[in-house]
């Protein structure tokens, strides 16, 4: 079955050191992924998306997102933590319908 | 990208009534979609909206419990119907421009509290 698995659900970094949220998928084929963050009270973000250009993603506010097909992996990262990134991440793929399936969430904590 | 609004931003209501959800785009879409957002968990499609058609429910979601309507290419709603305290969540709205995998816009959601 299409899936989509974070691997961690809560991530805790301090401000200005790296973030790194995992993500890996199930497939047979290479799907369509985004990143979406969901701000308290606040409806989902877009971050950014591959759709089987460069591997390699940038996105909003600092984020980029790595494609490995090798290890169906899509990590999202960003140099330098700021207090205002603390949120929930989905990470998303597209199913074979074109429907979006979602991850569980990263929780992601920002200490000063 | 898409603005989306939706109404109400929140609500509280009372076990066995019903609620209406208005999703609103300012400009012709493709494709809308309603998801639920159970407190602390990931979202889950509910239905794809189809413009002057019966909308299409994903397994474990029927029209009796959730009708749908999409009168024109910019405006959806949905129906909770009688409500119990398991459907309090957030209820967002998603719309997508193009055919096929594109990124999906959502609205700010619609907080439900059943009680």
């Amino acid at each position: 079955a299409q899936s989509v698995t974070q691997l961690d659900s809560h991530v805790s970094v301090s401000e200005g050191t790296p973030v790194l949220l995992r993500c890996n998928y199930s497939s047979s084929y290479s799907p369509s992924l985004f990143w979406y963050v969901q701000h308290p009270n606040k409806g989902l973000q877009l971050l950014l998306k591959y759709t089987s250009a460069a591997t390699l993603v940038k996105g909003i506010n600092g984020f980029e997102a790595e494609f490995k097909k090798s290890e169906t992996s899509f990590h999202l990262t960003k140099p330098s933590a700021h207090m205002s990134d603390a949120a929930e991440y989905f990470c998303v793929r597209t199913g074979n319908t074109g429907k979006l399936i979602f991850g569980q969430g990263t929780t992601l904590q920002v200490k000063p | 990208s898409a603005v989306i609004s939706q109404k109400p931003s929140r609500d509280i209501c009372q076990r066995g009534t019903s609620l209406t959800i208005q999703c609103q785009v300012d400009s012709q879409v493709t494709m809308m979609f309603w998801y639920r957002q159970q407190p602390g968990q990931s979202l889950t499609l509910i239905a794809t909206a189809n413009q002057g058609s019966e909308a299409t429910y994903e397994s474990g979601f029927v029209i009796d419990k959730f009708p749908i309507s999409r009168p024109n290419l910019t405006f959806s709603t949905l129906t909770v119907s009688n409500m119990s305290p398991e459907d309090s969540s957030i209820y967002l709205c998603s719309v997508t421009r193009g055919q096929g995998p594109y990124e999906q816009y959502f609205g700010p959601g619609t907080r439900l509290t059943v009680t």
